[in-house]
Formats: C-alpha cells, sequence, structure tokens
C-alpha cells in the first residue's frame, strides 16, 4: 500500500528566510505526486505536481520540489518565505490507473518576522 | 480555470437531522469527484470516490447509509450525513477530476473549499 510521510509536524521559519518541507513516499511503482496547501478553514490549493520528466518542479508562489527516486522523496522548497506564506503543506501521492490520492499528515508552516 | 466550489460553507444542525452538501465543478467537466473528512489538525481522509451516473464506492469503514454520495451530473455532486450526530461534526472537503476543458489538467484534483458541519 502506498503511504506518504512528513516528519516535520510544525515548522517556524523567519520572514525571508529559506524553507524546505520534507516529504517521503512509499509506494511500488513511478508516483504521482503533489504538494496542496491549506490556510486555515479552506480547501486546498495545488502548489505543483510530478508526473514525468524533469525531477526539479515549479509551482505557484515561487515553490519548487524536487523529485529524488533514490531517496523516495519530494521535499518543497522555497528561496525565501512570506508571511503570506504560514499556513499547512499537504504532500499526496497517486498513480496513473487510480486517481485516489494518499495524503501525508500535513506541516504546519509558522512565520515569525 | 478549474474551479470547485461547495455550498454551504458552513452548517450548524440539530442531532437527528440530515445535512445535503453541494460540491460542484464551475468551468469543467468533473469526470470523477471525492470526498474527505478532516479532523482538526489532521490530515484528509478519504471517504468516497463517485463517478457521474454510477453509484459512489466508499472506502473502508465509511458508512455507505450514513453518508449518502449522488453524483447526477458532471458538474455536481452531493453528500448528505443521514441522521447526523455530533461525532459527525467535522470538515468534509470535496475534489473533482477534469476532463481537459478550461484548464483543468487531466490527473490532478482540484478541492472545494470545505464544507464546516456542527452537529449539536
Amino acid at each position: 500500500a502506498q503511504s506518504v510521510t512528513q516528519p516535520d509536524i510544525h515548522i517556524t521559519v523567519s520572514e525571508g528566510a529559506s524553507l524546505e518541507l520534507r516529504c517521503n513516499y512509499s509506494y511500488g511503482a513511478t508516483p504521482y505526486l503533489f504538494w496542496y496547501v491549506q490556510s486555515p478553514g479552506q480547501g486546498l490549493q495545488l502548489l505543483l505536481k510530478y508526473f514525468s520528466g524533469d525531477t526539479l518542479v515549479q509551482g505557484i508562489k515561487g515553490f519548487e520540489a524536487e523529485f529524488k527516486r533514490s531517496q523516495s522523496s519530494f521535499n518543497l522548497r522555497k528561496p525565501s518565505v512570506h508571511w503570506s506564506d504560514a499556513a499547512e503543506y499537504f504532500c499526496a501521492v497517486g498513480h496513473v490507473g487510480n486517481e485516489k490520492l494518499t495524503f501525508g499528515t500535513g506541516t504546519r508552516l509558522t512565520i515569525i518576522p | 480555470g478549474a474551479v470547485v466550489s461547495q455550498h454551504p460553507s458552513r452548517v450548524i444542525c440539530k442531532s437527528g437531522t440530515s445535512v445535503k452538501i453541494e460540491c460542484r465543478s464551475l468551468d469543467f467537466q468533473a469526470t470523477t469527484m471525492f470526498w474527505y473528512r478532516q479532523f482538526p489538525k489532521q490530515s484528509l481522509m478519504l471517504m468516497a470516490t463517485s463517478n457521474e451516473g454510477s453509484k459512489a464506492t466508499y472506502e473502508q469503514g465509511v458508512e455507505k447509509d450514513k453518508f449518502l454520495i449522488n453524483h447526477a451530473s458532471l458538474t455536481l455532486s452531493t453528500l448528505t450525513v443521514t441522521s447526523a450526530h455530533p461525532e459527525d461534526s467535522s470538515f468534509y472537503i470535496c475534489s473533482a477530476i477534469g476532463s481537459d476543458l478550461a484548464g483543468a489538467v487531466p490527473d490532478t484534483q482540484y478541492f472545494g473549499p470545505g464544507t464546516r458541519l456542527t452537529v449539536l
């Protein structure tokens, strides 16, 4: 069965500092990988996704993620965070032919001035 | 493009009553819709998958008679919580996968804003 692990429950970063959120997955075939962001009381917004090809994918709001098959990881990065980036971030895995997603437990990001 | 709406955004009901939540894809046709439940500070738990015109597929442990799902058209799915009880209070989120209309990328789930259900 597929699974997703987000090791960091809560991360605090200073505004302007760089950010990396970790995501590890367990899956037997080539995965589809997603990062979503959720603001309080809101639904999820897609930040970026990886299906195939270039392992470094660019998303919205200045985010990027790198797929590393050897490490079963898909970490999310941003070079300089803004106060508006404070939210909950979810990594998810799916695959071709099965549209269901498996979500990680999420990482809550707090931004301090 | 690829916008999903939910209605209502918030609902409070008495124990024993039924509540219907609508999920609509506004600018694309949703071949498949999903219903999730999210507890405070937790991840999303998939409840069921629905395809237009067919019965929903429920995840293990989800009572299909309690959570009725109808997917009557390519743009609308409804979740009805029947005989709601306080333990059904939660944040319910739908998502949709679309065809290649109006910017919806295949194999990508687009999420609605969620519905907060409180059962008194």
